[in-house]
C-alpha cells in the first residue's frame, strides 16, 4: 500500500515548456487535490476532483489544467510554464471531499527558468 | 471567507520542555480544524483534527490540540518535546457551514527542538 505517489520528484523547465505532473493513489479514495507550496504561504489549492469525472478550480488555477483519468489518477498540466510556477507541488486524496482527512504525496519540486 | 493564521514563523524549544505552536482561525460558521506536520523533503502527514466534541484533541506522536471557540484558536501542544519533532507544522481550517469551501492552510511554523 503505497498511499499517494507522485512523479517526477524533481523537474527543471524553461519558460514556455509544458509538462504533466502525475499522481496516483491506491486507497480507493474518491477525492483528489493538487496544491502548490511556496515559502511562507502554506499550501494553496490549484484544482480538485471531488469524484471521478469531475474537476473544479481551487484558489490558484490560472496556468494549470487537470485530468481525472480514473479513480486512481489525477494529473496536473502546465501548458506554458512561467517562472512564477516555480514551486513544490503536492497531490492529496481523501475518501470524500470536504469532510475527510487528506493524505499527501511526497511532492514534486519544479523549477522554471 | 475563511482564513487561518500561524503567528510564529519559528518556535525554538529545548528537548524535554513543553511546546506550543499557535494557530488562530476565522470562519463565519463552525470550524473543522486540522494540524499537519511536514518533515524535510516529504509530504504533509496528518496529526489530528477537530470537528466537534471534546475541546482537547489527542493525535499522533503524543501531540494534542486545544480548541478554544471564544479565542478562535487551535494551538498544538506536546508535554515533552523530542529532537525528532523538529519539522514544519501547518494548521488548516474549513468552514463546515459553507459547502463550497475547501481547506485553507496557514503559512506554517517551523519547530526547532534542540538537545
Amino acid at each position: 500500500n503505497a498511499g499517494v505517489t507522485q512523479t517526477p520528484k524533481f523537474q527543471v523547465l524553461k519558460t514556455g515548456q509544458s509538462m504533466t505532473l502525475q499522481c496516483a493513489q491506491d486507497m480507493n479514495h474518491n477525492s483528489m487535490y493538487w496544491y502548490r507550496q511556496d515559502p511562507g504561504m502554506g499550501l494553496r489549492l490549484i484544482y480538485y476532483s471531488a469524484s471521478e469525472g469531475t474537476t473544479d478550480k481551487g484558489e490558484v488555477p490560472n496556468g494549470y489544467n487537470v485530468s481525472r483519468l480514473n479513480k486512481r489518477e489525477f494529473s496536473l498540466r502546465l501548458e506554458s510554464a512561467a517562472p512564477s510556477q516555480t514551486s513544490v507541488y503536492f497531490c492529496a486524496s481523501s475518501e470524500i471531499a470536504r469532510l475527510d482527512t487528506q493524505y499527501f504525496g511526497p511532492g514534486t519540486r519544479l523549477t522554471v527558468l | 471567507a475563511q482564513s487561518v493564521a500561524q503567528p510564529e514563523d519559528q518556535v525554538n524549544v529545548a528537548e524535554g520542555n513543553p511546546l506550543t505552536v499557535k494557530c488562530t482561525y476565522s470562519v463565519s460558521g463552525n470550524p473543522y480544524l486540522f494540524w499537519y506536520v511536514q518533515y524535510p523533503n516529504r509530504g504533509l502527514q496528518f496529526l489530528l483534527k477537530y470537528i466537534t466534541g471534546d475541546n482537547l484533541v489527542k493525535g499522533s506522536y503524543g501531540f494534542e490540540a486545544e480548541f478554544n471557540k471564544s479565542q478562535t484558536s487551535f494551538h498544538l501542544k506536546k508535554p515533552s518535546a523530542l529532537v525528532s519533532d523538529s519539522a514544519l507544522y501547518f494548521c488548516a481550517v474549513r468552514d463546515l457551514d459553507n459547502a463550497g469551501n475547501m481547506l485553507t492552510f496557514g503559512g506554517g511554523t517551523r519547530l526547532m527542538v534542540k538537545p
